[in-house]
């Protein structure tokens, strides 16, 4: 049972580029969480998806992000129009309903 | 909104010491989950505590859930060096209508050898 899987695992973007992170959750997961960490920072919550719904997206900026979780396919978080304050590490994780998280390896996007 | 406080930030231990540390909610939780970070790697679930008192071990690490759900700790014994990491707790406040985990902003172990 492979665990929670994101691509890319780094990702250099210049500013105004988009950035699209991927999220595989773990088989049998029907949640999927995204937080961001910034070096030395704890995780902020973005967004929580199932199969097709928003949940609660209380954390994630209103302009140029965006997050789906389609009914085939990895979970995607998108941000337009990137700026250097995106740069940071994007983590992904699923759960069973409320249990413990499962997080992928994350996605460290630099904005250069 | 909520939020999850966790004393102290930093750690700085010898070798062998025992010590701990804290973590308290705004809000009463319906639980609490521990999380450890190497650095340059992902959070990894350690533990989750739900009842009020509840105590659980794992080998050298002590987690406690207060009685009034609001607050945590975590002791370790013995420190060793593949201790070293960021411990970071997170509560879960159902009654915020809402699944997903508030997380501190860590507790940073390092070790000296």
């Amino acid at each position: 049972n492979a665990g929670v899987m994101q691509n890319p695992r780094h990702l250099v973007r210049r500013r105004g580029q988009e950035a699209r992170l991927r999220c595989s959750p773990m088989k049998g997961h029907s949640h999927v969480y995204w937080y961001r960490q910034l070096p030395e920072e704890g995780l902020k919550f973005m967004v929580y998806l199932q199969k097709e719904n928003i949940i609660d997206e209380s954390g994630m900026p209103k302009e140029r992000f965006s997050a789906e979780f389609p009914k085939e396919g990895p979970s995607i978080l998108r941000i337009q129009q990137v700026v250097r304050g995106d740069s940071a590490a994007y983590f992904c994780a699923s759960s069973p309903q409320r249990q413990g998280y499962f997080f992928g390896p994350g996605t460290r996007l630099t904005v250069l | 909104g909520q939020q999850v406080m966790q004393i102290p930030q930093y750690q700085h231990v010898q070798e062998g010491e025992d010590f701990t540390t804290y973590c308290n909610s705004s809000t009463t939780l319906s639980n609490i989950q521990w999380y450890k970070q190497r650095p340059g790697g992902h959070p990894v679930f350690l533990i989750q505590l739900v009842k009020s008192g509840e105590v659980k071990k794992q080998k050298r690490l002590t987690f406690q859930f207060g009685e009034a759900k609001k607050n945590s700790s975590l002791h370790i014994t013995a420190t060793q060096t593949t201790d070293v990491g960021t411990y970071f707790c997170a509560g879960d406040n159902l009654q915020g209508g809402s699944e997903k985990l508030v997380f501190g902003k860590g507790m940073k172990l390092t070790v000296n050898p």
